[in-house]
């Protein structure tokens, strides 16, 4: 079936350093996620995006966070600077649906895991 | 606040069935949906639910009760590989989905 791939499956960075988290969503999606899992909890949303901008953000997704997908290339997530508080595993979704954001099944990378020491 | 809900864990014996639970409080519902995520893996997509009642598909069922904001997850025939932890997530009334922190189901020989 269609695949999320994420790149680097493990990132190791001191803390203060920037980092990007890559994603090659499903070739035809249209809305793209960014979720935040720790060890044990659950799933947080961070940020969509669509059409070359931020739709939703939540209160996760600090001023050193960003997000970009220059065209045809990856979907990045970019802390700078990086904290302690950082490390978890980042997945990667995307979704096709094409006119507004919807409950439309998500499409999940294996996740970066990051560890921020 | 809204907040979806699951037990931490579950035990069940291989060919039996196991049912996962979820309740949850939401400003708003338009859907829920269950992942089915493996240590290190991916979630994956299981089912997508909107109305009232069971819906079977197979080895997986679904069930909704939108008044009382539970739903379960159904599975028969239990395989040693069903073991993983199941997640339940809510679509509330701005289509953000709310997860909860998952079920990780054991399954013993």
């Amino acid at each position: 079936g269609p695949k999320v791939l994420q790149i680097p499956s493990h990132q190791i960075i001191d803390m203060g350093q920037m980092v990007t988290l890559n994603c090659d969503p499903v070739s035809n999606h249209l809305y793209f996620y960014w979720y935040k899992q720790i060890l044990g909890q659950q799933m947080e949303f961070l940020v969509n995006f669509y059409n070359g901008k931020v739709m939703e953000k939540s209160k996760l997704f600090k001023d050193q966070f960003s997000v970009e997908r220059p065209d045809g290339s990856y979907f990045t997530l970019k802390i700078q600077p990086t904290a302690l508080e950082d490390s978890a595993v980042y997945f990667c979704a995307s979704s096709p649906t094409g006119d507004e954001i919807s409950n439309e099944r998500l499409f999940f990378g294996h996740g970066t895991k990051l560890s921020v020491l | 606040g809204q907040g979806v809900e699951q037990p931490d864990n579950l035990m069940s014996v291989e060919g039996t069935f196991a049912r996962v639970n979820c309740t949850y409080s939401t400003s708003g519902f338009n859907g829920l949906s269950w992942y089915q995520q493996r240590e290190g893996h991916a979630p994956v997509f299981l089912s997508y639910v909107v109305l009232d009642g069971l819906k079977d598909s197979g080895h997986f069922s679904t069930f909704l009760s939108r008044s009382n904001g539970y739903s379960y997850l159904l599975l028969t025939e239990l395989q040693i590989k069903d073991s993983a932890s199941y997640l339940c997530a809510v679509t509330d009334s701005n289509y953000q989905l709310i997860w909860g922190s998952g079920t990780k189901l054991i399954i013993k020989p």
